[in-house]
């Protein structure tokens, strides 16, 4: 496709369940990320991935958050015991590898809005 | 790491009239400094971006000026319009290889 796609765009579920998030990033894009959004507030970064390895995972929350890059594309966020503080929208976005220091434009896919009831 | 804060959190102006948003960042070897247009509801959208070997760039009513001796960066929108009203992040990063995010200004243009 030509942009960032993530899937569900929606998703309600019940505090305990585990949920996966997943990111279909641009055909050709190296690098990607994924960030976290409440409601009204800044963009949280939560994991960075350079083809499969997550060279800096530092915003992880807590051990129920973890993600998964295979093949060097498509990337899912689980999230394990879901807590109503969990809800928020989702975002990922990728960009090319870093070695082409003229392509580093990160494109943001449109979210999954994750709500936990 | 790369700390990047962003003034003002919310701003207010009459169409028409200007908006100045500014950010600084601490680490000197952030080369790179785009910045995202979120509407309500939508994905951030690249609007304009700046690299460390230019002091301005402008894109009709919007521009961009870096100061790499203070670390700071502005986003200016002229003549602004209803349309602009939106939250608008900047950002910093070294030769894309990881993106440091402001915390957002929620501009609202009063028509």
């Amino acid at each position: 496709g030509a942009g960032v796609s993530q899937s569900p765009s929606n998703k309600v579920t019940e505090k305990g369940k585990d949920v996966e998030l997943r990111c279909d990033p641009i055909s050709g894009h190296t690098a990607l990320y994924w960030y976290r959004q409440s409601l009204g507030q800044g963009l949280e970064f939560l994991i960075y991935f350079q083809g499969n390895s997550a060279p800096d995972k530092s915003g992880l929350p807590s051990d129920r958050f973890s993600a998964e890059r295979t093949g060097g594309s498509v990337s899912t966020l689980t999230i394990q015991r879901t807590q109503q503080e969990d809800s928020a929208v989702y975002l990922c976005a990728s960009s090319r590898s870093r070695q082409i220091a003229t392509n580093e434009k990160l494109f943001f896919g449109s979210g999954t809005q994750l709500s936990v009831l | 790491g790369e700390n990047v804060e962003q003034h003002p959190s919310t701003l207010s102006v009459q169409e028409g009239d200007s908006a100045v948003i500014k950010c600084t960042y601490s680490d000197s070897a952030s080369n790179y400094f785009p910045w995202y247009k979120q509407e309500l509801g939508k994905r951030p959208q690249l609007i304009i971006d700046i690299r460390s070997n230019v002091g301005e760039k402008k894109d009709q009513r919007i521009a961009v000026t870096l100061n790499k001796t203070a670390k700071h960066f502005s986003l200016h929108i002229t003549e602004t319009q209803p349309e602009d009203s939106a939250v608008y992040f900047c950002a910093a990063s070294i030769n894309g290889n990881q993106f440091y995010f402001g915390t957002g200004t929620s501009l609202t243009v009063i028509p």
